[in-house]
């Protein structure tokens, strides 16, 4: 079975600060990666993804991630944060089958301040 | 906006009853999941459909069941309701399945009283 892990359920930031959400995934056969971020009452979107090739992975709104498969990590940056990324993120894996159902980690609460 | 439509938006409701929940995937999508979020358990799988056939089930309830219709709509039937059963559903849709992405609705928010 497969599970992924937020360490920080907050992270607090300043505006034009950088910032690393985490994550970490557990699967004995290989996955795919994703981040999607939740604004207020809104339902979710995706940020980025990683099916395979490149392990530096860009995606919208100027965030990156890096696969590490190593240390099975799937890390979010930003290199400067803006107010409008105050939201909640989550990180996601399935694995490649005939279906493809996501499994969510907890989430981590971006707060940025001014 | 994602393209994914979901009915209704809110839906307050008693104990023991029973309500619909509405989702038409994107145009072309042919696969469309539910998935829960609440509070304790978090954002859960709870089942999925292609072309109008189940394809995966999660964590879903035996009171919950699903179906896609021939036009692709889909429907999630939550029966017999409980205080716990209070959480946002989203349906999201993808054309076929196999790591591509998932496009999401904005949800129901159910609420029983």
């Amino acid at each position: 079975a497969q599970s992924v892990t937020q360490l920080d359920s907050q992270v607090p930031v300043f505006e034009e600060a950088p910032v690393e959400l985490r994550c970490n995934y557990s699967s004995s056969v290989s996955v795919y990666l994703f981040w999607y971020v939740q604004y207020p009452n809104q339902g979710l979107q995706l940020l980025l993804k990683y099916l395979s090739g490149s392990t530096l992975v860009k995606g919208i709104n100027g965030f990156e991630a890096e696969f590490n498969k190593s240390q099975t990590s799937f890390h979010l940056r930003k290199p400067s944060v803006h107010i409008s990324d105050t939201a909640e993120y989550f990180c996601a894996v399935s694995v490649a089958s005939n279906t493809d159902k996501l499994i969510f980690g907890t989430g981590t609460r971006l707060q940025v301040f001014p | 906006d994602s393209g994914v439509t979901q009915t209704p938006k809110h839906l307050i409701t008693a104990t023991g009853q029973r309500v619909t929940l509405r989702c038409s995937p994107r145009s072309g999508d042919l696969s469309v999941y539910w998935y829960q979020q609440s509070l304790d358990q978090g954002l859960q799988f709870l089942i999925q459909y292609y072309n109008g056939e189940e394809r995966a089930k999660g964590n879903i309830l035996e009171r919950f069941s699903a179906q896609q219709f021939p036009d692709l709509h889909s429907e999630l039937n939550l029966s017999s309701l409980e205080l716990g059963d209070s959480a946002l559903y989203f349906c999201a849709s993808s054309v076929v399945p196999g790591g591509g992405e998932q496009f999401f609705g904005p949800g129901t928010r159910l609420t029983v009283l």
